[in-house]
């Protein structure tokens, strides 16, 4: 099946950093994808969809500039965390359209677990 | 703006039996997806099942089915001969037919499977 990837699994920042995770479609390509921010116990947040070559569109409530998103590829999005605070601290997952017959099939990534101190 | 519901914060089964997971959602669309979704500990989302609004035919999937019925707004997950593996997370999700490939996710279950 397809395969979706984030980078890296981790992360533990000092607070006021900023932390870039990554998110790659491996064997198909994608034009959409979307991040989740997930808390401990909770379900996921839809925070923006990232756009191949066009600017993300961000969940009300989410600062754009506080989580910068670049999909400059067909098969690479990044979530960019700026000036992390340590109640940026979640669970952040990715998925990726892959297009075919009918609306499209959703791939989740790994997810990526960020600590802030 | 559409909303799922999983009024069941915690299950449990015993191994071998069956059990039944709620969802109900609420939307104007008469064409659209609904699916559920595991979340085990290692926490990657894997897709259990998925239905589709204008099929009347409940989904299978070995040990795991859906009653769909539309009218209702209802979709809950029927996971007969329950294993130890099927202890997780598990999320009912809404995709509009024609609003792109975005989800809408229920608050989730947590399924405890007891040996």
């Amino acid at each position: 099946g397809a395969v979706v990837s984030q980078h890296p699994s981790r992360v533990i920042c000092k607070s006021g950093t900023s932390v870039k995770i990554e998110c790659r479609s491996l064997d198909f390509q994608a034009t959409t994808m979307f991040w989740y921010r997930q808390f401990p116990k909770q379900s996921l947040m839809l925070m923006a969809t990232s756009n191949e070559g066009s600017k993300a569109t961000y969940e009300q409530g989410v600062e754009k500039d506080k989580f910068l998103i670049n999909h400059a590829s067909l098969t690479l999005s990044t979530l960019t965390v700026t000036s992390a605070h340590p109640e940026d601290s979640s669970f952040y997952i990715c998925s990726a359209v892959r297009q075919g017959l009918g609306a499209g099939e959703l791939f989740f990534g790994e997810g990526s677990r960020l600590t802030v101190l | 703006a559409q909303t799922v519901t999983q009024s069941q914060p915690e299950m449990s089964v015993q191994e071998a039996e069956t059990v039944t997971l709620s969802c109900t959602y609420d939307t104007s669309e008469s064409d659209y997806y609904l699916f559920w979704y595991k979340q085990p500990p290692s926490r990657q989302m894997i897709l259990v099942i998925r239905q589709e609004a204008y099929k009347q035919q409940n989904a299978t999937e070995n040990r795991f089915s859906v009653n769909f019925q539309k009218a209702a707004k209802s979709f809950s997950l029927k996971i007969s001969d329950s294993q130890l593996g099927d202890a997780a997370m598990y999320f009912c999700a809404y995709r509009s037919y024609n609003a792109g490939n975005m989800l809408t996710f229920g608050g989730g279950t947590r399924l405890m499977v007891k040996p």
